[in-house]
Parts: structure tokens; C-alpha cells; sequence
């Protein structure tokens, strides 16, 4: 079966740097997704890879190494506002989304 | 209207009853998607439309259905609703059904059945 395994939730500080993996089993591999969601809205995009690497993207980045099916979402300078889920997603062989069930991020002041 | 938006934004239903969720784009996005979304689970996808005039099932299509009449809008009809379709629903949309599209998603819709 296909599986998207993400920790259920993580705790960081403001101003600080947290790391959120990602490891995926799936039928294929067309590209891997990051979303977040706040509490009560929708997914917006973050970032996408799928060549093997690191992403970056303002303060944030996302790391892709597809012969371990591993990535990374890596959030620098920990704002309040970062509280949220992140999602992770494979777009597998027949270009279809699949999703983990999403990190919930906890920033404390 | 800018994005995609979506109708009613709750519901509390009876089980049994007749429900369509509403979900309209106007960015002319090709491809449009439904999802349902439960604590726990990752969003999962129900049925998805690549182009006007075509849909097809995904991961949890049954006791759900949708047509795509035209490139904006993208209904999803519960037939007779039961408590286990209790759930957050996600319409999206992405300009094509290819492997670097990114999906664009409306507000969601919480419906209840009881």
C-alpha cells in the first residue's frame, strides 16, 4: 500500500529552527508536496521538489532524497504565526495526490 | 470572485437525506478535485475531474458523486447521507493534471450527519 509518515506533532520556539520529516512508500514518484494549514482553513502550497536536493525559499526550505523516500520541511526564524499543520504529499504514478495525516507545529514564545 | 470558493460553509444533516456541496473556480483551472479531510487521516481523495466533461473516482468515491458540466464549477452530491460521511470537505483545483501542477483549495465545507 502507499503511506506518507509524518510525526503527529512538535513543539519549537519562537526564533528558532525546526526540522519536520517526511518519508513516503508509494506506487511511483512524480513529485513530492508541502502544504500548510492553519487551524480551520485550507492548505496553502509551500514548496515542491522532485529532483534530489534542497529547496530554498525564504525561510523556509524542503530537502528531497528519493532513493531513501525522505523529505524535509525546514522552518527558519520561528514566527507565532508559523503555528500550524504541515502537510506532506507524493504525487505517485497515476499523478495522484497522496497525504499524510499532517504536523501539528506548536511555537511558544 | 477571486479562487475558489465553496457552499454552505457548515451543515448539520440527517442521515439519509440528499446533499450537494457547491464548488466554483474562476481561474479556469482544467483539472478540479474533492477531498474529505478527518482528524487523524491525511486528506483523501474522492472523486477528481481532469478536464470539463470527465471525472473519475478516487481513493473514497463510494456513496458520493460529481459532475463537471463545465470548466467552473464542480458539485459533489452525497445520494443519502450517513454519519460516517461526517468530515471537512476540500474542493481544489490545479491549471493542468500534471506531475508539478499545484493544487489550489477553497475554504472547506463541515458537514455533520446525524
Amino acid at each position: 500500500g502507499q503511506n506518507i509518515d509524518q510525526p503527529t506533532e512538535m513543539t519549537a520556539t519562537e526564533g528558532a529552527i525546526v526540522q519536520i520529516n517526511c518519508t513516503y512508500q508509494t506506487s511511483g514518484f512524480n513529485g513530492l508536496f508541502w502544504y500548510q494549514q492553519h487551524a480551520g482553513e485550507a492548505p496553502t502550497f509551500l514548496s515542491y521538489n522532485v529532483l534530489d536536493g534542497l529547496e530554498e525559499k525564504g525561510r523556509f526550505s524542503s530537502f528531497l532524497s528519493r532513493s531513501k523516500g525522505y523529505s524535509y520541511l525546514l522552518l527558519k526564524e520561528l514566527q507565532m504565526k508559523d503555528s500550524a499543520s504541515y502537510l506532506c504529499a507524493v504525487r505517485d504514478s497515476n499523478y495522484q495526490l497522496i497525504w499524510g495525516a499532517g504536523t501539528k507545529l506548536i511555537i511558544k514564545p | 470572485i477571486a479562487g475558489i470558493t465553496q457552499a454552505p460553509t457548515s451543515q448539520i444533516l440527517a442521515a439519509g437525506r440528499r446533499m450537494t456541496l457547491r464548488c466554483t473556480q474562476d481561474m479556469r483551472h482544467n483539472a478540479m478535485y474533492w477531498y474529505r479531510q478527518d482528524l487523524g487521516l491525511g486528506l483523501r481523495l474522492i472523486h477528481y475531474s481532469n478536464t470539463a466533461g470527465t471525472t473519475g473516482k478516487g481513493e473514497v468515491p463510494d456513496g458520493y458523486s460529481v459532475s463537471r458540466a463545465n470548466t467552473d464549477d464542480f458539485p459533489l452530491t452525497l445520494a443519502s447521507a450517513v454519519p460516517s460521511q461526517t468530515s471537512v470537505y476540500f474542493c481544489a483545483s490545479s491549471e493542468l493534471a500534471q506531475a508539478t501542477d499545484t493544487q489550489y483549495f477553497g475554504p472547506g465545507t463541515r458537514l455533520t450527519v446525524l
